[in-house]
């Protein structure tokens, strides 16, 4: 079966750079969210989006942007790169109505040096 | 402060050997599940339970959702090596967009 895609897999900046996080998900799922996981923790909320709207947003920083696209794939813009940014970043879709179960991809592990 | 509480957060057991990991929040889940993370990867969703009182099973691991549905745990019955890595729960609330709260996290060891 599909599952969700992300690109790059790894990417490595510098301070101050930008960088775009892409995300596929799975075919006919309507709704994508991003996470943030650092090392050692529990992955964290940034944002989400049903059938390309905005639908909900966390602690995501304002140097971050996102959205979805005609063809349900998402971005997720970075600008201003800091340190602390360094974390694995992964995507999840879902189809709405499926009690929310979200099937996750294989991440993007974000190196700022 | 973490809104869902899993415990024990590292666990080190023989082969064989029975285990349960808990999941507590003091609020309502609309739905909670369990996944399987292993390192530098994405979590692969293990079971979603939706109904208080809810009990699945997948081969050898029981989930069971609390009557309230503030609560869950993952019961391992005769574990072994291959059940070795790191078990998250997480919950969406209800009247929610279906954003997901994370445990802290199991981290399972299972000696041969």
């Amino acid at each position: 079966a599909a599952g969700v895609i992300q690109s790059p897999r790894h990417l490595i900046k510098e301070k101050r750079e930008t960088a775009t996080l892409k995300c596929y998900p799975i075919p006919r799922h309507d709704t994508v969210y991003w996470y943030q996981q650092g090392p050692g923790q529990d992955p964290q909320f940034l944002i989400s989006f049903y059938e390309k709207m905005q639908s909900d947003k966390g602690s995501i920083p304002d140097r971050f942007s996102a959205q979805q696209f005609s063809d349900y794939h998402s971005e997720l813009n970075m600008s201003s790169l800091e340190l602390g940014d360094s974390a694995l970043y992964f995507c999840a879709s879902t189809l709405r109505g499926s009690r929310y179960e979200q099937y996750f991809g294989p991440g993007t592990r974000l190196t700022v040096t | 402060t973490q809104l869902l509480e899993q415990s024990p957060q590292f666990l080190s057991i023989q082969e064989g050997e029975n285990l349960t990991v808990y999941c507590n929040s003091s609020s309502v889940f609309s739905s909670l599940q369990w996944y399987r993370q292993e390192p530098g990867e994405g979590p692969v969703l293990l079971v979603t339970v939706v109904t208080g009182g809810e009990v699945k099973k997948l081969k050898r691991l029981t989930f069971q959702f609390g009557d309230a549905r503030k609560d869950s745990s993952l019961h391992i019955t005769a574990a072994q090596p291959g059940d070795t890595g790191l078990y998250l729960c997480a919950g969406a609330y209800r009247s929610n967009t279906g954003k997901l709260i994370f445990g802290q996290g199991t981290t399972l060891q299972v000696k041969p």
